[in-house]
């Protein structure tokens, strides 16, 4: 069964930028076959993509998000990451990873995510 | 303005069948049939039901059901039970190469 794990701070200074993880078990993250992608909910708002990484390492990012985010892949430790530079209290959200199904030509549906993990930025 | 709008919530009784629409608000926002639906209950990760309009997968209840026509895409809940009160959550993969959400519509049972 595949799952995912995020993990990082759960507090950043406005500013500064919030870093995390997400890890992989179950499956390999070096499979030819998936997309993975970071996707954000503010408290009681709606779901936001923020970015998605392809298995050879090419990034694909929010265009409102874009001057700020990378996303990256790191095959040798089954882990994908998120930075997100410059952060201020709207960046505050519960950020969630997930894997695509497998084969598609693109990452338009996610079938497996992490269980979220809270950011909140404030100083 | 949201790229997909949906109504922030709908309510009906147990037993019965509910639609919850999204629509696309320009023409470049749904692109071939990448159209997906999340079920998210309060405090959990979003659970993929519908991807590529009306494909389900497995595990997944055949009361629901989703289609699209035209700039608006469609889930129907049938038979309606308890657990199904739930947000849900249209996203679609567009022609530029991103992936939107709608807003969420908050269903209630």
């Amino acid at each position: 069964q595949l799952q995912l794990q995020e993990s990082g701070p759960g507090l950043v200074k406005p500013l500064e930028t919030l870093s995390l993880t997400c890890t992989v078990s179950g499956d390999s993250v070096g499979t030819t076959d998936y997309y993975w992608g970071w996707i954000r909910q503010s408290p009681g708002r709606g779901l936001e993509w923020i970015g998605s990484v392809f298995y050879t390492g090419s990034p694909y990012y929010n265009p409102s998000l874009k001057s700020r985010v990378t996303v990256s892949l790191d095959m040798s430790k089954r882990q994908f990451s998120l930075e997100l530079k410059s952060v201020t209290a709207a960046d505050t959200a519960v950020y969630f990873c997930a894997q695509t199904g497998r084969g598609l030509l693109h990452f338009d549906w996610f079938a497996y995510w992490g269980q979220g993990s809270l950011v909140t930025v404030s100083s | 303005q949201a790229a997909l709008t949906q109504p922030a919530s709908v309510s009906e009784s147990p037993g019965q069948s509910i639609t919850i629409s999204c629509t696309a608000t320009s023409n470049d926002i749904f692109y071939i049939d990448y159209v997906s639906w999340y079920q998210q209950h309060l405090g959990n990760a979003p659970r993929l039901i519908f991807h590529n309009i009306g494909k389900r997968p497995s595990g997944v209840s055949y009361r629901f059901s989703a289609s699209k026509s035209g700039n608006t895409a469609s889930l129907l809940i049938s038979d309606l039970q308890a657990e199904d009160e739930a947000d849900y959550y249209c996203s679609s993969y567009t022609r530029s190469g991103t992936l939107v959400f709608g807003g969420g519509t908050k269903l209630t049972v």
